[in-house]
């Protein structure tokens, strides 16, 4: 594998339910991102983490949970979401998190929709 | 305020001609760096070219260059020779450096791009 991947390419769930999003990246950076990309919007920055520590949390409703246990990996654990939560979710990774030359490596993105 | 616009929801070209998509940006600091990237349908993001604000030349990177103009805060995104697998998203995106904000960036609306044949 190489690059950022993230699995499962398309999710549907109830509201209800609890369900998480995988994020590996294989390019040895330490820094790690969730976006949501919502329809007519730009990307949304929703947590960071840079060496497993989260630096950043863009006031992300509590019903979103992300878990970094190790450089390579993130998570995004769902639960009880709402229908506007339905968007592409893209996972990024990057050298660092300072400085303002690095650039980040997306991965495919989670399709996710909320029934 | 919005930090970066890209006042070109959807363009089109034709086959092998140059096409510029436009992206204006908005910051008071003195380091800042631009991204371009480019989403097809499949829906990743991927990244094609980055500017730093320092940087006197303008970016270049195989078909791709990039029109920086500081004192306009401008950053436009030059493709040569437009090929039907450019057709795609492009979004324009920053970095600034002073608050580094956990290397945020910061995306345009985006321009939806058609190569015709």
């Amino acid at each position: 594998e190489t690059g950022v991947t993230q699995t499962p390419r398309h999710l549907v769930m109830g509201m209800t339910n609890k369900k998480s999003l995988k994020c590996e990246q294989h390019l040895g950076h330490n820094a790690m991102y969730w976006y949501k990309q919502s329809a007519k919007k730009p990307l949304e920055l929703m947590f960071v983490y840079s060496l497993e520590e989260r630096v950043e949390n863009n006031s992300v409703p509590s019903r979103f949970s992300p878990e970094c246990p190790n450089s390579s990996h993130l998570f995004l654990h769902l639960h009880t979401l709402q229908p506007e939560d339905s968007a592409l979710y893209l996972c990024a990774s990057s050298h660092s998190t300072t400085g303002e030359s690095y650039e980040q490596y997306f991965g495919p993105g989670t399709r996710l929709t909320v029934t | 305020a919005q930090k970066i616009t890209q006042t070109q929801p959807g363009m089109f070209v034709q086959e092998k001609e140059a096409v510029t998509l436009d992206c204006t940006y908005d910051t008071s600091d003195q380091s800042y760096g631009l991204f371009w990237y480019k989403q097809p349908s499949s829906g990743e993001m991927i990244f094609l070219i980055y500017q730093g604000s320092y940087d006197e030349q303008n970016a270049t990177e195989g078909r791709y260059s990039l029109n920086f103009q500081k004192a306009r805060k401008s950053a436009n995104l030059v493709i040569s020779a437009s090929q039907l697998g450019d057709s795609a998203m492009y979004f324009c995106a920053m970095r600034e450096a002073v608050y580094n904000q956990g290397g945020k960036l910061i995306f345009g609306q985006g321009t939806e791009l058609s190569v015709k044949p």
